[in-house]
Formats: C-alpha cells, sequence, structure tokens
C-alpha cells in the first residue's frame, strides 16, 4: 500500500514571497489534514478536511494561508505573503475513519521550509 | 481532549525493554491513549493505541493503569532504530474527532 505523498520534500523562499506544498493521501482514505511543525515542537494542526469539506481550520493564519482538497482526494497548501515564523516542517496526513471507531493517522514524510 | 505529560528524555542500552510513561490524569472515560512516534526527518508514526485494557502489537505493548491516569509503552527490545520523539495523546474516537494534539513528547534515545 502506497503511503501518504508530499512535494516538494524542500523549498526555501525569501519573506513575503508565496509557495504552495501538495498531498496526496492514501487511496481511499476520506479525512486529511496538514500539520505545521516548527523545530523543538510537537505537530500542530492546521486544517482538516473529511472529503472535499472543512472539519477544522481554527488554527489556520487564514490572512496568509490557504488550503483546498478539489474532489476530496490531493490537497494543496499554500502561503502568501510568507514570513520568517513559518519555517517549519508541514506534514500531510490521513486516516480512514468507520463508525464510532478510533482512526489511525499515516503521516507523509513533510515539506521542510525555510523562509529567508 | 486531556493533556499528558511525559518525561523530556531517556536513554535505553541496545536490546533492553525500553519504558516510556505518560501521565493523563484528567482522561475521561471516551477517551483514547494514542501513542506515535517520530524518527529524525519523518513524519509521526502510530505505533499502538487502546482505552482501558492492555495492548500488543507487532511494534510494542501499552500498559493502562485500572484508573487510567498514566499508561507506559513498552518497546520489548530496543534497537537503534527506535531512537525517536515518542508522543503519547489523549482523544475521543469517532467522526470530527480525529485531531491529535501533540505535546512536546520523549526523546528516547538507544544506546549501544
Amino acid at each position: 500500500e502506497a503511503g501518504v505523498a508530499q512535494s516538494p520534500r524542500y523549498k526555501i523562499i525569501e519573506k513575503r514571497q508565496s509557495v504552495a506544498f501538495w498531498c496526496n493521501p492514501i487511496s481511499g482514505h476520506a479525512t486529511l489534514y496538514w500539520y505545521q511543525q516548527i523545530l523543538g515542537q510537537g505537530p500542530k494542526l492546521l486544517i482538516q478536511f473529511q472529503n472535499n469539506g472543512v472539519v477544522d481550520d481554527s488554527q489556520l493564519p487564514k490572512d496568509r494561508f490557504s488550503a483546498e482538497r478539489l474532489k476530496g482526494v490531493d490537497s494543496t497548501l499554500k502561503i502568501q505573503p510568507a514570513k520568517l515564523e513559518d519555517s517549519a516542517v508541514y506534514l500531510c496526513a490521513s486516516s480512514l475513519v468507520v463508525g464510532a471507531g478510533p482512526g489511525t493517522q499515516y503521516f507523509g514524510p513533510g515539506t521542510r521550509l525555510l523562509v529567508l | 481532549d486531556a493533556k499528558t505529560t511525559q518525561p523530556t528524555s531517556m536513554d535505553c542500552a541496545e536490546g533492553r525493554a525500553a519504558n516510556l510513561p505518560c501521565n493523563h490524569s484528567t482522561i475521561s472515560g471516551n477517551e483514547y491513549v494514542y501513542w506515535y512516534r517520530q524518527i529524525h526527518s519523518q513524519g509521526p508514526q502510530y505505533i499502538i493505541h487502546g482505552l482501558k485494557n492492555n495492548e500488543t502489537n507487532e511494534m510494542a505493548s501499552l500498559i493502562i493503569t485500572e484508573d487510567r491516569k498514566s499508561s507506559t509503552l513498552i518497546l520489548p527490545h530496543a534497537t537503534l532504530r527506535d531512537t525517536a520523539v515518542y508522543y503519547c495523546i489523549v482523544r475521543v474516537a469517532g467522526f470530527g474527532n480525529e485531531k491529535l494534539t501533540f505535546g512536546t513528547g520523549t526523546r528516547l534515545t538507544i544506546i549501544p
């Protein structure tokens, strides 16, 4: 079974530039998550999709971050314009939740962003 | 979700059992205990989860105290590849409740 795919793996940009990250979840997983992980900290949820609808985006800085999941499969996360404090690893995860049982999240390798 | 408390770091000799504690004294009756780990430069990896019974899989064992206020993840025969940050997470399961709230975890170092 293929895992969660993310691209690019690394990105270096200057502040005020724009950047986009792409995620392809595990086939059949309806739920997709984007996390931000700053060096030395645990991942922090930015946004959660159920199919192509947003379930939770309470921690997404909406003035500069946006995300979409067209057709309920792939997703893109965009930052425009980037700030120095956006330097982090951006992780995508997906899960299959059946009924009321607990779902396990499977993470991609992440995209490491450096803003100069 | 209930908060969890873990030691910042631990060392374990290769081949020995690694026992990682987690305190979750405010856990509710419908909250599960999850363990994930993150090896350097990789995304987090699911290890195991449980509600109130002890659980075992090919990776580890999870021991949950009877009052459910704490748990221990056991890696029975630690190898160098088990060096990672281990996260203990407590959350309610079910649709709309899949959010994981990560703390800073325990940095486990396996010593040759």
